[in-house]
Order: structure tokens, then C-alpha cells, then sequence
């Protein structure tokens, strides 16, 4: 398995409270990325990195902000949680944008905002 | 952006049977296609991939897809799934910007 550590695994925190997790990569792999995981809607893209300092919107970006300080860490930071960011967020990684350039993913962190 | 369809959300069969798994995607250019599986509670594996070259593609746990151009399409099949093929299985294509789109999932339950 590809060297990706998520924390936390799982949290529990209310409405209105910011919150930020944090993915780890021990690969040197350029590319990272935020997914939601919900059911009957798949993964969905929130924010993907492609270098350090660099970021970049998916198709649910709103609510969520990212930062990308150093090639292993990759932070993903909701502002002020709300109940419909209730949702498994997975980190991926990426070595390179020619082929082969499968996406690795992490074991996954379960956000529960009440 | 590319898009991704996957038919049959749900799928129950029993343990020797066949399995396949439809996936059509909107055309952009040369793509990547890619199989991942998902064991309950786990994260995504990847099955299989294709960049280019033979259109059937083989991949692991005796799993293969085949990349028909003409239809967009890229179905996953195992001619005999087994109890611990129990799983959610996605298809994604990558975009020119290294983004992949996945597909909502086919939950697969096999009986035993």
C-alpha cells in the first residue's frame, strides 16, 4: 500500500465549528487530492494540489479551503461545519500526469458535524 | 469535464456466477480509464487501468474490463465471482488536468 496517513480517522463535531484534516504521504508524489465519499453520489473532487502552493477548485470546492505547505502534508480545512459536510473524505496521490498516473488513496476520515 | 455513468447501482448474485459491470463515459480527448474496488470499510484499491495498447485489460483477483472506443464504453467483467468479491466497485476517467471523475458506484453483494 502507498505510504498515506489520514488524521483523524474519525471526529465528531458540531455545527458552525471549523475543522481540519490532515493528509500524509511518505511517497514524494506531486499530485494530492480531497475527495467526499457519499452514497448514490460516488467520489466527488473538493480541492486537488499539483505542487507545493499550488491548488486548485474540484466540483464541490464550496465550504472547504486546502493548503499544501510541504509535498508530504495536504490540509483540508472546513471553515464552519455544517451538517450536509457529514461525509467520508479520502486523500489521494498522484506521481505524475503521464501515464501510468493511478491515483493512491488513503484509509479515509469520517466526519460526523451534528 | 468528463463524466461518468454506471448502470445497476445494485447488484446481488451468488458465489460462481458471472458479473459485469457497465461503464460509459463522455468523450475528451485521449483517455484513462480506470477500475476501482472498495471492501466494506476499507479504502479504494485499484482493479485495473487503461492507457493504451490491447483494449482488453486484465487486472487483479481475476477481474478484466474491455475498452470499446466506438461505444465510450469500458465494462468491468469476472466470469466467476466469489463471497469475498463482496464490494463496491467505481469506475473513473482521468481528465486533462490529472483529475479523475468516478462514477456513483455499483454496490456488488455476493452470496454465498
Amino acid at each position: 500500500d502507498a505510504g498515506i496517513t489520514q488524521s483523524p480517522r474519525h471526529k465528531v463535531t458540531e455545527t458552525g465549528t471549523p475543522v481540519t484534516l490532515r493528509c500524509h504521504q511518505t511517497e514524494n508524489h506531486r499530485y494530492m487530492y480531497w475527495y467526499r465519499q457519499d452514497p448514490g453520489h460516488g467520489l466527488r473532487l473538493i480541492h486537488y494540489s499539483y505542487g507545493v502552493k499550488d491548488t486548485d477548485k474540484g466540483e464541490v470546492s464550496d465550504g472547504y479551503s486546502v493548503s499544501r505547505s510541504k509535498t508530504e502534508d495536504f490540509l483540508l480545512t472546513l471553515e464552519s461545519a455544517t451538517s450536509s459536510q457529514t461525509s467520508v473524505y479520502f486523500c489521494a496521490i498522484s506521481a505524475t500526469t503521464t501515464a501510468p498516473n493511478e491515483q493512491f488513496f488513503g484509509p479515509g476520515t469520517r466526519l460526523t458535524v451534528l | 469535464a468528463q463524466s461518468v455513468s454506471q448502470h445497476n447501482h445494485h447488484v446481488i448474485l451468488s458465489e460462481a456466477a458471472s458479473l459485469e459491470l457497465g461503464c460509459n463515459y463522455s468523450y475528451g480527448g485521449t483517455v484513462n480509464l480506470f477500475w476501482y474496488v472498495q471492501y466494506p470499510g476499507q479504502h479504494l484499491q485499484l482493479l485495473l487501468k487503461y492507457f493504451s495498447g490491447d483494449p482488453l485489460v486484465k487486472g487483479i483477483k481475476g477481474f478484466e474490463a474491455e475498452f470499446i472506443k466506438s461505444k465510450f464504453s469500458f465494462n468491468l467483467r469476472k466470469p466467476s465471482v466469489q463471497w469475498s468479491d463482496t464490494a463496491e466497485y467505481f469506475c473513473a476517467v482521468k481528465d486533462g488536468n490529472n483529475r479523475l471523475a468516478f462514477g456513483k458506484g455499483n454496490q456488488v453483494v455476493v452470496i454465498p
